[in-house]
């Protein structure tokens, strides 16, 4: 059973610091690896992907991965209460089509 | 249109009635995904397309379930003889290729409540 792990939260940070959000997953072999955003009653929204290990920026969000600790996690830098939502950390399974295996999520609360 | 377009967004079904759910892909996106999303939980995925083919129903909770793209481009998903334990949000996702890596865009996903 291919499994991803996070803290369902909530996490609450205040305005203007930065929230950290972690991910462990258990398929060695997956290569692809993407954080979504879930506002209550909307669907996904894609907001970072990662494929090598590092680091990747893009504007106030980065996303780091470390394949051989199988650990992903997403730093979200100057958080606004706009950031407030439901983060998904979702891992493409090795072999074949992106097939897409999601954590259950962590709660974000950023407080004025 | 611009992005995955779900139908209907709602849906209330007695348990036992039978339900069909539309999903139009970003047009041109070979890549077809249906997910399930209880409440509190992340989506699960049910069954995968690739333009036509299906080649993955490895989700599907039951042979009540039952999912086509005969044409390749929109997807409906049926659930059979409805119980109560269907009651989730279904998503659709599609991405533009079909090998590993690609990013999926979701839809705004129908609400299905069986009474």
């Amino acid at each position: 059973q291919k499994e991803v792990e996070q803290n369902s939260g909530p996490l609450s940070v205040p305005e203007g610091a930065i929230a950290s959000l972690n991910c462990t997953y258990s398929d060695r072999g997956s290569q692809s690896f993407f954080w979504y955003r879930q506002y209550s009653g909307k669907s996904p929204e894609l907001i970072m992907f990662i494929y090598s290990n590092g680091d990747k920026e893009d504007g106030r969000f980065t996303a780091q991965l470390n394949k051989a600790s199988q650990y992903v996690s997403l730093l979200i830098r100057d958080s606004q209460p706009s950031d407030s939502a439901t983060y998904l950390c979702a891992v493409g399974l090795s072999g074949g089509y992106n097939k897409l295996i999601f954590g259950a999520g962590t709660r974000l609360a950023v407080h004025p | 249109g611009a992005g995955v377009s779900q139908s209907p967004r709602y849906k209330v079904a007695k348990r036992g009635q039978d339900v069909a759910l539309r999903c139009d892909p970003i047009s041109g996106h070979v890549s077809l995904f249906w997910y399930q999303q209880a409440l509190g939980q992340g989506p699960e995925f049910l069954t995968y397309f690739q333009n036509e083919a299906q080649l993955d129903k490895s989700g599907l909770p039951s042979d009540r379930f039952f999912a086509e793209r005969p044409e390749g481009s929109v997807s409906t998903l049926k659930i059979q003889r409805t119980q109560q334990e269907d009651s989730a949000v279904y998503l659709c996702a599609s991405s533009p290729g079909q090998g590993a890596g690609q990013p999926q865009h979701f839809g705004d996903g129908t609400r299905l409540s069986i009474l």
